[in-house]
């Protein structure tokens, strides 16, 4: 069945460390998002792409980058880790042909020591 | 900038009671409004939506109203049960441009038994 993986689920590092999240859609969908949930705060947008080569910020993304070199993949990098990016992270996409409705991966829980 | 505001923050009801969260939107050109469901350690699921022509949708137990020129949008669960206890977003799309989607901070149900 098609569906959207991310991997690792769970990631301890060290503050000043390159980190890089992936997520995997096989679903052939254009619309890849990046999300952070932290307490209080609900879902915030990092980053987000409309295919490939495409890629724009959200409300979040100092400290953040990703790349679209595929349909399949958009890795999150955080470029060097400090503990306020401590939280869980959320991929998620959108068919072009029903952009409004995203579905989530399993979420990756990231613990910046 | 835009932003949803969700209330409660927490909610419990008794079982078979029914339970009602509300959510309200700044951006006028929002015109699709999802709502997720998380249970811990889970990614948001999406439970129903509802589209900007339309006032009222219903799906079983569940069911969203919308108010476009209050800009307020509406959670409904009646006879609620044990397994409706989860974390609850809103949120409100624009579906003319990016795309986006600006998250409530989220509702967390309980269903006392």
């Amino acid at each position: 069945d098609a569906e959207i993986t991310q991997s690792p689920r769970h990631k301890i590092t060290e503050t000043g460390r390159q980190v890089t999240l992936a997520c995997h859609q096989t679903w052939n969908h254009n619309n890849m998002f990046w999300y952070r949930q932290d307490l209080g705060h609900g879902l915030r947008l990092i980053h987000y792409s409309y295919g490939v080569q495409d890629t724009n910020k959200g409300e979040v993304s100092d400290g953040y980058s990703v790349s679209r070199s595929n349909t399949e993949d958009l890795p999150l990098t955080l470029e060097s880790a400090a503990s306020s990016q401590t939280s869980v992270y959320f991929c998620a996409s959108s068919s072009s042909l029903a952009r409004e409705t995203q579905y989530f991966g399993p979420g990756t829980r990231l613990l910046v020591l | 900038g835009e932003n949803v505001e969700q209330h409660p923050s927490t909610l419990s009801v008794q079982e078979g009671d029914s339970a009602v969260i509300k959510c309200t939107y700044s951006d006028s050109a929002s015109n699709y409004f999802p709502w997720y469901k998380q249970e811990l350690g889970k990614r948001p699921q999406l439970i129903i939506d509802i589209r900007s022509n339309v006032g009222e949708k219903k799906d079983q137990r569940i069911a969203v109203t919308l108010n476009k020129t209050a800009k307020h949008f509406s959670l409904h669960i009646t006879e609620t049960q044990p397994e409706d206890s989860a974390v609850y977003f809103c949120a409100a799309v624009g579906t003319s441009g990016t795309y986006k989607y600006i998250f409530g901070t989220g509702t967390r149900l309980k269903v006392l038994a």
